[in-house]
């Protein structure tokens, strides 16, 4: 799977948009972006995944660049439950056996 | 409906003991993992079942780690001889899998720390 790279950390208001980049510049035309988070003393939880086009969810939505060497995951209206590790994942769909590879993740502070 | 969870959420135990830490997936969900984290780091992959088989061990440290899914549901990793070094929270997670996406749904661990 890719290498990805991601800002150690960053603060954001609450109320505003959070906007968390990640560089996958060694992407494979057959890997998906996927982002998880992890708020304190839980276990991850989905957040959104995609290949090439743009994807909104409840949640958040997901922009990736044309060349897909990048993406940046968007929090529309970031509250203080979002604080957490943020982790961009580069994997090959598919429906099961794909272990996810985590790095270091962002550790995103929503500020009152 | 009822998510991921992981018995016990804390386990003390000393340098030299055997450990059991269970796993009891989504009902329906084919593939089960395990994780391990370590304090300030993401995640490493240890195994993964889909089914009663494990497909993938490749993450398992040594030999003293062994992971069992019986009957394709209920997991149980299993740590002989613990090391302090072996101190991290162990996650399970689960997918439906062939029948469905890859989206993994997480439990919230099992805290062990070895003294």
């Amino acid at each position: 799977d890719a290498k990805t790279t991601q800002p150690t950390s960053m603060d954001c208001a609450e109320g505003r948009a959070a906007n968390l980049p990640c560089n996958h510049s060694t992407i494979s035309g057959n890997e998906y972006v996927y982002w998880y988070r992890q708020i304190h003393s839980q276990g991850p939880q989905y957040i959104i995944h995609g290949l090439k086009n743009n994807e909104t969810n409840e949640m958040a939505s997901l922009i990736i660049t044309e060349d897909r060497k990048s993406s940046t995951l968007i929090l529309p209206h970031a509250t203080l439950r979002d604080t957490a590790v943020y982790y961009c994942i580069v994997r090959v769909y598919q429906a099961a056996g794909n272990k996810l590879t985590f790095g270091g993740g962002t550790r995103v502070l929503v500020k009152p | 409906g009822a998510g991921v969870s992981q018995t016990p959420s804390n386990k003390v135990t000393e340098k030299g003991k055997y450990v059991e830490l269970r796993c009891d997936p989504i009902s329906g969900h084919t593939a089960l993992y395990w994780y391990r984290q370590s304090l300030g780091q993401g995640p490493e992959f240890l195994i993964y079942f889909q089914g009663t088989g494990a497909a993938d061990d490749s993450g398992l440290p040594n030999d003293r780690f062994f992971a069992v899914r019986p009957e394709g549901s209920v997991s149980t990793l299993k740590i002989q001889r613990t090391e302090r070094g072996d101190s991290a929270v162990y996650l399970c997670a689960s997918s439906l899998g062939s029948t469905g996406g890859s989206e993994q749904f997480f439990g919230p661990g099992t805290r062990l720390t070895v003294l």
